[in-house]
């Protein structure tokens, strides 16, 4: 089955602290893979797509695919960091995508 | 912060009431879609639609209805067959299949069956 597992439903780390969400990933296919992300009282988003290698809000996501890990990182991570964050991944055989149970992120002063 | 627009917001209706959420979106996309969000479950697929008077069932289809009759607008009825009605619901769409991993969201609607 395809599916997408975030271990972790809360994380709660320091302001300048590194952070890891971590995103584990069955697939049987080459897999497209995304996070997305929802801070306090706005819309669900998109943060970063794997296949476009880019750093977001100093944000980066590798995709492993020995490991079928994506985990999203940041080395130092902020207070506005504070959100609810998803991995998903793009099932093109059904034009849908399959998203985690997501983890939440919580960054104190 | 147009987009896509949802509402309303907050619903209430009685249980074993038929209920209709309304999703809008102004960006010209062709493929629309709707989910569950419940907490510690993430987001569940409902219904989706690649394109108008064509629709999909996602994960959790039992109990909800939709309708694609024109490109900007895909309605769904939460009908009575649902068991556990009462959830936060999300609309989005996405621009084609180039593009579908990209997905914009609307605030949501939050239906509460008493």
């Amino acid at each position: 089955a395809q599916r997408v597992t975030q271990p972790e439903k809360l994380l709660s780390v320091f302001k300048g602290a590194p952070v890891e969400l971590k995103c584990n990933y069955s697939y049987s296919g080459s897999p497209e893979l995304f996070w997305y992300v929802q801070y306090s009282r706005q819309r669900l988003q998109l943060l970063l797509r794997h296949i476009s290698r880019e750093s977001i809000k100093g944000f980066t996501a590798d995709l492993n695919k020995g490991e079928t890990s994506f985990h999203l990182k940041k080395p130092f991570a902020q207070e506005e960091d504070s959100a609810m964050y998803y991995c998903a991944l793009l099932q093109r055989g059904f034009q849908k995508l399959v998203f985690g149970t997501g983890t939440r992120l919580l960054v104190s002063p | 912060d147009g987009g896509i627009t949802q509402s309303p917001k907050y619903l209430f209706r009685k249980e074993g009431q038929n209920v209709t959420l309304s999703c809008e979106q102004n960006l010209n996309h062709d493929a629309m879609y709707w989910y569950r969000q419940d907490p510690g479950q993430g987001l569940r697929l409902i219904y989706y639609s690649q394109i108008v008077n064509d629709f999909q069932k996602g994960d959790i289809a039992e109990g909800y209805s939709v309708s694609r009759e024109k490109k900007e607008s895909f309605p769904l009825t939460v009908t009575s067959a649902q068991k556990n009605p009462t959830a936060f619901y999300l609309c989005a769409s996405s621009n084609g299949l180039a593009a579908m991993g990209e997905q914009f969201f609307g605030p949501g609607t939050r239906l509460t069956v008493l």
